[in-house]
């Protein structure tokens, strides 16, 4: 079992939709959580973190966390054409030491005009 | 303020050959990280200065792999001497350190553009 896992897609959605993606991860001990936005050839960019059950929104983006099932969420609202693009799950490492994120393998988005 | 910044952007060098790579993370921030992506897999984490001391690293794949960060600004990953299988994409991320931030800032890394490295 991968330590953080995604489905690797690609997710299609209509120009305007709600793009849903979804993260999962094995260590319980992890307190942050990150989603990162990667165009092709180009570097991680950071969207939304998260630490507390729940949900938490900026803009057009809705991160969810739920600890007891180990599951992170992105929701993109009015999904463009411009957030196609791969979205990494990232989890901070647990217990005293930080640092070391661990990375799912990504979901490609595709949004079709 | 400028963000983490990489150099070379690409390097090709055949194998048994020397690379250095160098990372300037953004200003003030006393972490700094390195990971690589190799061709279909994910970003996987290398190691973590904190200042100019290894905190962590763990991800380190073998000693043919030298991380330094003389000063605790910017850090070189040297590869020496280089095999086929160390092709890939070096990212280099920095976070915040300073006493008083929350957890969750200091976990908030930001990436460098990356250095693509082709080893033939």
């Amino acid at each position: 079992q991968k330590e953080v896992e995604q489905n690797s897609g690609p997710l299609s959605v209509p120009e305007g939709a709600i793009a849903s993606l979804n993260c999962t991860y094995s260590d319980r001990g992890s307190q942050s959580f990150f989603w990162y936005r990667q165009y092709s050839g180009k570097s991680p960019e950071l969207i939304m973190s998260i630490y507390s059950n729940g949900d938490k929104e900026d803009g057009r983006f809705t991160a969810q966390l739920n600890k007891a099932s180990q599951y992170v969420s992105l929701l993109i609202r009015d999904s463009q054409p411009s957030d196609s693009a791969t979205y990494l799950c990232a989890a901070a490492a647990g217990g005293t030491s930080y640092g070391k994120l661990t990375f799912g393998q990504g979901t490609i988005l595709t949004v079709h005009p | 303020e400028a963000g983490v910044t990489q150099f070379p952007s690409h390097s090709v060098i055949e194998k048994g050959q020397t690379v250095t790579l160098r990372c300037d993370p953004i200003s003030g921030h006393d972490n700094l990280y390195w990971y690589r992506r190799v061709m279909g897999k994910e970003i996987k984490f290398l190691l973590h200065f904190v200042k100019e001391s290894k905190q962590d690293e763990s991800g380190m794949p073998n000693n043919r792999f030298l991380a330094e960060r003389t000063g605790g600004t910017y850090s070189t990953l040297k590869v020496q001497p280089a095999e086929l299988e160390d092709s890939g994409v070096y990212f280099c991320a920095s976070s915040q350190e300073e006493r008083g931030v929350p957890r969750v800032e200091k976990e908030t890394q930001y990436f460098g553009p990356g250095t693509r490295l082709l080893v033939l």
